[in-house]
Order: C-alpha cells, then structure tokens, then sequence
C-alpha cells in the first residue's frame, strides 16, 4: 500500500464550473477526512467519514460542496459553481478506528485554482 | 469552540544548533491530544510528535521533545540539533479526547527555515 492518494494532483477550473477530487485513503483505513488548506493557513476541517456514513460536518461545507464515500473505500468531493474563495489545497486523510492520532495518513493533496 | 494559535509566522536556526516553535491553544476539555505535524514544500502533511493531555511527562521523538505545559495551555517543540532536512512548515493541531469531535485543529503555522 502506497499511503494516502489524491487525484488529480492540479486543477484549473473557470469560476462557476463544477469540480470533483477523489481520495484512495490506505485499505484497512475505516476512517476519512477532508480538510482545505488555504495559502498561509493551517488546514481547515470540512468532514469525516466512518465506513460510508458522514458522520461530521463542518459549517465550513457549504451548500455547494458534497462528499460521499458509496462504499466505505474511496471518497470524492464535489464543488458546484465555484467561485475564486474556493482555491486551496483540499487535504484527505485517512485513519483505522481512534487511534488517538497515531496513523493519521494524510495525502499530497489536490490544488484548486478558480480563474 | 478550540483554537490553536501559534505567535511565530517564521524562524530560522542555524545548523547543528537547537530552535523551539512556540504553540498556545484554548479549551474547555479535559481530555485531548496534541500534535505537531511537519508539512515540507509541496509534500504530505507528516506526524511529528504527539502528547497526550492526561500524561504529564513531556513526549520526545529523537532530536524532537516538547514542553506541555497544561495549566498555561502551551505546547512548544523544541528541535535539537537541527538539519537542513527539518526545513518546512510546522503546525501544532489540537484533537479532542475519545468520543469527542474528530477534526483536528491546525494553529496557522511556522515556517522554519534552517541555514547551512
């Protein structure tokens, strides 16, 4: 297993465009996350998976943003209608069960830029 | 709602020599776990050291220890012998006690630079 992957690693989208990220978390891995990195930021909490329920949300998820994960294995996040505030690094992590922090895997991240 | 604060937006040390990121965070819990976490450029987010609240004595990792201070609420990394590889970005992240939120906290971070 190759650790936490984010595809794509890059996407420039036009403002008003819908976008959509997927994170491959480690296998055994029953716990993801999904954070925003903005520039000069520490990363921000958006939501949190066990196995497929969404069990946490930040307010920081709008209306236009949604996350799934159909089989408790991959996620994606989807952003309708960007807008420029929604440039960042979109963060996944993944982690088995509470560990208390120990094996929290995060990936390299995709970064969003709305032109 | 916690909050994690970290006052240094950068510092820089020289190689060989010792450098300590300062962090200070605000929260109602008793029960909790702290992090640093090294983000180097354009590279993963990776663990650095971790404590947790309930234990007194201060965590270390190799070249890397903390000073928890519990009643003050401040969480300092301490980075011994530093190397031109410890160069990235540091953030402190507070992490509430089993049973509590899931989301990590992230302070905005420090950006260390480490001169040869």
């Amino acid at each position: 297993d190759t650790g936490v992957s984010q595809n794509p690693r890059h996407k420039i989208t036009k403002r008003g465009q819908n976008v959509t990220f997927r994170c491959d978390p480690i296998s055994e891995h029953n716990r993801l996350y999904w954070y925003r990195q903005t520039l000069g930021q520490g990363p921000e909490f958006l939501t949190y998976f066990q196995n497929e329920a969404q069990l946490e949300k930040s307010r920081l998820l709008s209306d236009r943003f949604s996350a799934e994960r159909p089989k408790g294995s991959f996620s994606t996040l989807e952003i309708q209608r960007t807008e420029q505030g929604d440039s960042a690094m979109y963060l996944c992590a993944s982690s088995l069960g509470f560990s208390g922090g120990y094996g929290y895997t995060f990936g390299s991240g995709t970064r969003l830029t709305v032109v | 709602a916690q909050t994690v604060t970290q006052s240094q937006p950068e510092m820089s040390v020289q190689e060989a020599e010792t450098v300590t990121l300062s962090c200070t965070y605000d929260t109602s819990e008793s029960d909790y776990y702290l992090f640093w976490y090294k983000q180097p450029p354009s590279r993963q987010m990776i663990l650095v050291i971790r404590q947790e609240a309930y234990k007194q004595q201060n965590a270390t990792e190799n070249r890397f220890s903390v000073n928890f201070q519990k009643a003050a609420k401040s969480f300092s990394l301490k980075i011994s012998d530093s190397q031109l590889g410890d160069a990235a970005m540091y953030f402190c992240a507070y992490r509430a006690g089993q049973g509590g939120s899931e989301k990590l906290v992230f302070g905005k971070g420090t950006k260390l630079t480490v001169n040869p």
